[in-house]
């Protein structure tokens, strides 16, 4: 199984930050690589795929960058909607998984 | 509008069984790969069991493998889930998804559902 992990595992961080996550899969996943967000007692939400293509509705401010092993979730200012947790779940094969999560909360 | 609605969950003893349904519209359902994802009370996102938009491939977590049954009627554009010898860290919200896109990211989720094993 590929096993994905993700730094920090939290953060804090103020309004208009720039925010970066980090996101390493344990073998090449080409760009199989994709970013949720989740708020508390809702369900995920995709806002990246393959890396680094936005997914329909989601701001500008998220991007995603990287190939292979290691991936970049950046949020460049950070917006008080944006606090939650983030996942990376690879889908180059399966079983299909998540990183631990990386919770982004007020500093 | 995509939308899918997960029912079923609910209080089960150890041992038992339980049936997770999930009602789509808004999509050509026997088009897509569906999966079941879970989570824990306050830990992260484990990937339970997909299917192919046939019905015909199926896959499991090996937590799952031999104890649940993952199903489709694509007449009746739903996804069932049949947990079997059911265990207390099977306790979680279950949510289906549907998979799209280049990368088959989870591009739509529904609302989840409270399964909870304890006697």
């Amino acid at each position: 199984d590929i096993q994905m992990t993700q730094s920090p595992s939290s953060l804090s961080a103020s309004v208009g930050d720039r925010v970066t996550i980090t996101c390493r899969a344990s073998q090449s996943i080409n760009s199989y690589l994709n970013w949720y967000q989740q708020k508390p007692g809702k369900a995920p939400k995709l806002l990246i795929y393959a890396a680094s293509s936005l997914q329909s509705g989601v701001p500008s401010r998220f991007s995603g960058s990287g190939s292979g092993t290691d991936f970049t979730l950046t949020i460049s200012s950070l917006q008080p909607e944006d606090f939650a947790t983030y996942y990376c779940q690879q889908s180059y094969n399966t079983p299909r998984t998540f990183g631990p999560g990386t919770k982004v909360d007020v500093k | 509008e995509v939308q899918l609605l997960e029912s079923g969950g609910g209080l089960v003893q150890p041992g038992g069984s339980l049936r997770l349904s999930c009602a789509t519209s808004g999509f050509t359902f026997s088009t897509y790969a569906m999966s079941w994802v879970r989570q824990a009370p306050g830990k992260g996102l484990e990937w339970v069991s997909a299917i192919s938009g046939s019905g015909g491939s199926t896959f499991y977590a090996d937590s799952v493998k031999g104890r649940f049954t993952i199903s489709r009627d694509n007449s009746k554009n739903t996804l069932y889930l049949q947990m079997n010898s059911l265990r207390a860290e099977d306790t979680a919200v279950y949510y289906c998804a549907k998979e799209g896109g280049p990368s088959d990211a989870f591009d739509m989720w529904g609302q989840g559902t409270l399964v909870t094993v304890s006697s």
